[in-house]
């Protein structure tokens, strides 16, 4: 899984409670994303960053937040407002944002709520 | 909008025998294709890409893909399966000059090799 980690690997929370999900890399790569996938669905994009300080939303941002407060670090808020919240989330960075380089991807968390 | 599609939701291979898994893509003008392999509980592992040149590429252990224009499709194949090429593969696409937030995924193939 290439120099990235993620935490906890699996992770079970009650309806109504924030969860935070933490990715980090040491490949020096300026961006990152989270992806969310469901059983016989693609990997759907919930928020990226191309560089510190910057994020974007993704296909599926709602019930979700982030920061990029340093390079290395990309954490994943999934707050109550997120409706079906139970999935395999998913982190990953590239070279840069800039054009499709290859992604390297975390280990996933496996979420469960409740 | 773009969009990849696996046609085929499970491939069993005999060990030894050739190998291909479907992807065909849509996208506005030239493409980037991207396939990923995902063992269970993992992440994905990128396998190859098609960025420009020559239409067959080469990738880790021993996959290829060929790319082809005219039917928008960018198979996986490998000459000789392996039990341990038993896994969740991924075909993916993005439009040329755009970055991975343009990037989507096909719902992916289960590929079992029987020994």
């Amino acid at each position: 899984d290439g120099g990235i980690t993620q935490s906890p690997k699996y992770l079970f929370r009650k309806e109504g409670q924030n969860v935070t999900l933490s990715c980090e890399q040491n490949l020096n790569h300026d961006a990152m994303y989270w992806y969310r996938q469901d059983p016989g669905q693609g990997l759907r994009l919930i928020y990226y960053s191309q560089i510190v300080n910057d994020f974007q939303k993704g296909d599926i941002a709602e019930g979700y937040s982030v920061s990029r407060e340093k390079k290395e670090s990309f954490p994943l808020t999934v707050t109550s407002a997120q409706k079906n919240p139970t999935a395999f989330y998913l982190c990953a960075s590239s070279i840069d944002g800039v054009r499709t380089y290859e992604q390297y991807f975390g280990p996933g968390t496996r979420l469960t709520v409740t | 909008a773009q969009s990849v599609a696996q046609p085929e939701d499970q491939v069993n291979v005999a060990e030894g025998n050739p190998l291909t898994v479907k992807c065909t893509y849509s996208v506005s003008g030239n493409p980037y294709l991207f396939w990923y392999v995902q063992y269970p509980n993992r992440g994905l592992q990128f396998l190859l890409k098609y960025i420009t040149g020559d239409n067959l590429v080469k990738g880790s252990y021993g996959f290829e893909a060929e790319f082809n224009k005219s039917q928008t499709s960018f198979h996986l194949k490998k000459p000789s399966a392996l039990v341990s090429d038993s896994a969740l593969y991924f075909c993916a696409v993005s439009p040329k000059y755009f970055g991975n937030e343009k990037l989507t995924f096909g719902t992916g193939t289960r590929l079992t090799i029987i020994p």
